[in-house]
């Protein structure tokens, strides 16, 4: 497709279990980004990859949350050991090279935690 | 590190214009962005303005950047009911990654 997509839309799971998003971005894309967006709140940053270099991983609330990216597709992002204020929408961007560095937003995974 | 403030909502008539506001605190931001985001739907950007530049227009957009109090603002003309949506702006972190800094979103209610 030519947006960013992101599986699975909708995950429910119960406190303690893990949970892993999809997200396959814009061919071409280099730059990958993971946001967490709570409930009436803004979109906070997660995890970026660049290419081939190291991840900025600043944005990670506790060592429970890791992110993978094989080369420039798809981007994993993994949630260990779930707990309920970890529910939120996970959203990933992808961006090219050009000069705005403008995200592509894809439609997001809504996680709830029971 | 950088925050970004908004209004959190706007009420205004269909036709009218609405104007969105939104304050940042890092003066080394090289874009600022506006998002846009119906329920249930992904963010669309709208538009975005270089850091050297004071405004910029786009049809029914345009975007007032005032550098010296760190303010940026979305004007809508001829706000129509499609333009419910919350509106995010975004600045690029000082950082070299890349990675946005959103405010908390304005919820923008148009009224028939």
């Amino acid at each position: 497709g030519a947006g960013v997509s992101q599986s699975p839309s909708n995950k429910v799971t119960e406190k303690g279990k893990d949970v892993e998003l999809r997200c396959d971005p814009i061919s071409g894309h280099t730059a990958l980004y993971w946001y967490r967006q709570r409930l009436g709140q803004g979109l906070e940053f997660l995890i970026y990859f660049q290419g081939n270099s190291a991840p900025d991983k600043s944005g990670l609330p506790s060592d429970r949350f890791s992110a993978e990216r094989t080369g420039e597709s798809v981007s994993t992002l993994t949630i260990q050991r779930t707990q309920q204020e970890d529910s939120a929408v996970y959203l990933c961007a992808s961006s090219g090279t050009s000069g705005s560095q403008e995200q592509f937003f894809g439609p997001g995974t809504r996680l709830t935690v029971l | 590190g950088e925050d970004v403030e908004q209004s959190l909502f706007l009420s205004v008539r269909e036709g009218d214009s609405s104007v969105i506001n939104c304050t940042y605190t890092d003066s080394s931001s090289t874009y600022l962005y506006w998002y846009k985001q119906e329920p249930g739907a992904g963010l669309q950007l709208l538009t975005y303005i270089f850091s050297n530049m004071d405004m910029k227009q786009d049809q029914r957009l345009t975007v007032l950047l005032n550098k010296k109090d760190k303010h940026l603002s979305l004007r809508i003309a001829d706000t129509q009911t499609g333009d419910s949506a919350i509106y995010f702006c975004a600045g690029r972190g000082s950082s070299n990654t890349g990675k946005l800094i959103f405010g908390q979103g304005t919820t923008l209610q148009v009224k028939p």
